[in-house]
């Protein structure tokens, strides 16, 4: 069964650094998302992405945050300038549909120190 | 807005009982889309089902079902003769219709269901 696919699964950075965050999407799929969960707390939204542009985005995806679908299958979530709260869990999604389900990915741990 | 709520933080059932999780929403839109996702001790997000607005009947699928009703704007789950396997955060979602945005997902703050044996 198709899967969204991420990497890696956990990242340690130092504040300040840049980091990129990969996805696999289902091939299939045409509407791509970035979540994050913070430890213990609920899942935000952060952007959605279609016809390789970027359609919605939350106010937590400020100028440091950008996001690219460099080739036919990877969609990458790139942080610019890391901060200690963007500590969190990073999940991709994406669906075949306008408001269908979302298939979630494994999740990238990421640990700012 | 957007809101979801799932009142309940934490629910305890031994094994066998049968337990409901709650879902309220709050939404302008005539047009919407109600998910429920599983989330086990290892992290991952499962896709559980999706219901749009327009489809009010209820749902079973083996021991899960879905209970929807516009008029309370609730979307509950219920799970029946409940296994430790079922121990995991559950998240009910909104999604809003064409035009309102981009479908992302607005999730409530989940219920942590422990499954005693």
């Amino acid at each position: 069964e198709p899967e969204v696919t991420q990497t890696p699964s956990h990242q340690v950075t130092q504040m300040g650094q840049e980091v990129i965050l990969r996805c696999v999407p289902i091939s299939n799929h045409l509407y791509f998302y970035w979540y994050r969960q913070i430890l213990g707390q609920k899942v935000e939204f952060l952007v959605s992405f279609y016809n390789n542009e970027i359609s919605e985005k939350s106010e937590i995806f400020d100028d440091q945050f950008s996001v690219e679908r460099p080739d036919g299958s990877n969609f990458t979530l790139k942080i610019r300038s890391t901060k200690l709260e963007d500590s969190a869990m990073y999940f991709c999604a994406s669906s075949r549909r306008q408001g269908g389900e979302q298939y979630f990915g494994p999740g990238t741990r990421l640990t700012v120190t | 807005a957007q809101k979801v709520t799932q009142a309940q933080t934490e629910i305890s059932v031994v094994e066998k009982e049968d337990v409901t999780l709650d879902c309220v929403y709050e939404t302008r839109d005539t047009t919407y889309y109600l998910f429920w996702y599983k989330q086990p001790p290892s992290g991952e997000l499962v896709f559980l089902i999706r219901r749009n607005s327009f489809d009010e009947q209820n749902e079973i699928s083996g021991r899960y079902s879905w209970n929807f009703q516009k008029s309370t704007s609730s979307f509950n789950f219920t799970i029946t003769a409940s296994q430790v396997v079922d121990s995991a955060v559950y998240f009910c979602a909104l999604s809003e219709a064409p035009g309102a945005g981009s479908y992302q997902l607005t999730f409530g703050k989940g219920t942590k269901l422990s499954v005693i044996p």
